[in-house]
């Protein structure tokens, strides 16, 4: 079954520490996402990727890093947590397979997430 | 600025009765609009998709409306069941990137009572 994965659910660790929020699609689409929400307020895309060995700054800025190294996997690391950086992250994907940059109506379909704590 | 707003912030309506939900946007060129149902703790699942041309859409319990011309769409939910609480996202994608990019509301938090 085509879906869309996110590990962990839910993540609390102490500030400074390195940590990598995993994600994993397995509909062989190009383009990922990386959004963050906080309670109550919109999704804010941090990172995007049109396919493999492409990765962009989103329209918020955020210190974590991202990697597309293969199709299916698009993992986001933060090198240094902050309580600054508790959060929902959200991943999600979008496109068929062997199609190239579509504009505005290729649906994203969303991950479940990671509540990220930072104490 | 592009933006999406909705209306209300929240809403708690008993087991069975009908609500709508209002979005107003500002994006521009538009491409298309989608409601997005989020379950507390959960991504966002489609429920309908607009494009310019169309200003009705169902899908089962759930009726969307556009009108491109004021900007605005409406989420009508009839029949409310307690599954139906969560949060409804209007999503407006501009069709002048190659990216799709997508603008969202904050949500209207739906609580259904029994």
């Amino acid at each position: 079954e085509a879906d869309i994965y996110q590990t962990p659910r839910y993540l609390v660790i102490g500030t400074g520490k390195k940590i990598t929020l995993e994600c994993s699609q397995t509909m062989g689409h190009d383009k990922m996402y990386w959004y963050q929400q906080d309670p109550g307020m919109e999704l804010h895309l941090i990172h995007y990727s049109y396919g493999v060995n492409s990765t962009e700054k989103g329209d918020l800025s955020s210190e974590s890093t991202v990697s597309r190294i293969r199709t299916e996997h698009f993992p986001l690391t933060l090198e240094s947590a902050r309580p600054s950086h508790t959060s929902q992250y959200l991943c999600a994907s979008s496109g068929q397979p062997g199609q190239g940059m579509l504009a505005g109506g290729v649906e994203q379909f969303f991950g479940p997430g990671t509540r990220l704590t930072v104490l | 600025k592009n933006q999406v707003e909705q209306s209300p912030q929240s809403l708690i309506i008993l087991e069975g009765k009908n609500c709508t939900l209002q979005c107003n946007y500002t994006v521009s060129p538009f491409s298309n609009l989608r409601w997005y149902k989020q379950d507390t703790g959960r991504g966002p699942v489609s429920l309908t998709i607009m494009t310019f041309s169309e200003n009705t859409k169902s899908n089962g319990r759930y009726t969307a409306t556009l009108d491109a011309d004021t900007k605005q769409s409406s989420l009508h939910i009839t029949a409310s069941q307690l599954s139906d609480s969560a949060s409804y996202i209007c999503v407006v994608s501009d069709r002048g990137s190659t990216l799709g990019r997508l603008y969202f509301g904050r949500g209207t938090q739906l609580t259904v009572w029994p």
